[in-house]
């Protein structure tokens, strides 16, 4: 079947340390790969993406690898905020390329 | 540049009642996907609209339906409310059918009685 799941549903870091947020997925055929940021009361906001045929990608203090032979994700936060605090999800496409399926999310919490 | 609105943020009803909820897509985008979000979990998938059409559906019985219209916004509709209704409804908007990035919507909480 079709699952995400992420390791530790909490994480707590210092502000200024680098954050690292894991997810394992269970469809070896997923070609995309999405991590979303929600903060409390609003809707998940997209932080970056990877195709299955990369095994990285990195945007503005942020990383994302994967590695497809043990169907691992993974989100890096460089130099973590207070304002980096909020539940991360990461999500595969389904196999019919329509949905988005979530894991349950790990909620990161960065103390100054 | 629009991003995703929906309407209305707060909704309170009681079990057996219908509700109708409301998603505009951002500009230039064509297709809209809802997910139902419990507390503490992920967004699980209602269905998704592209070009006024269901393009796939989730474990979601009948009485969850929806609409696109023509300028690519949609309704959610539920109906014969029940209490495990009660969670926060995203609207997400893409391009092409979704195979593009999805992105969300504020949502709407609704709370059934």
């Amino acid at each position: 079947g079709e699952s995400v799941g992420l390791h530790l549903p909490t994480l707590s870091v210092q502000e200024g340390d680098n954050s690292i947020i894991n997810c394992a997925y269970s469809n070896s055929a997923s070609d995309y790969f999405i991590w979303y940021k929600q903060e409390s009361g609003k809707g998940p906001q997209f932080i970056i993406d990877i195709r299955s045929n990369m095994d990285k990608r990195q945007g503005q203090r942020v990383t994302v690898l994967l590695n497809k032979t043990v169907k691992h994700l993974s989100l890096q936060i460089a130099a973590t905020q207070p304002g980096d605090s909020a539940v991360y999800f990461c999500a595969e496409k389904n196999q019919a390329g329509t949905a988005l399926i979530f894991g349950k999310g790990t909620t990161l919490s960065v103390s100054s | 540049e629009t991003g995703v609105t929906q309407s209305p943020t707060h909704l309170i009803k009681t079990r057996g009642q219908q509700v109708t909820l409301r998603c505009s897509s951002q500009s230039g985008h064509n297709t809209v996907s809802w997910y139902q979000q419990a507390l503490g979990q992920g967004p699980q998938f209602i269905f998704q609209y592209y070009r006024e059409e269901e393009n796939g559906r989730g474990n979601f019985p009948p009485r969850f339906s929806g609409l696109q219209f023509p300028n690519y916004s949609s309704e959610l509709n539920v109906n014969a409310l029940e209490l495990d209704d009660s969670a926060l409804y995203l609207c997400a908007s893409s391009l092409s059918g979704g195979h593009e990035t999805q992105y969300f919507g504020p949502g709407t909480r609704l709370l059934v009685l």
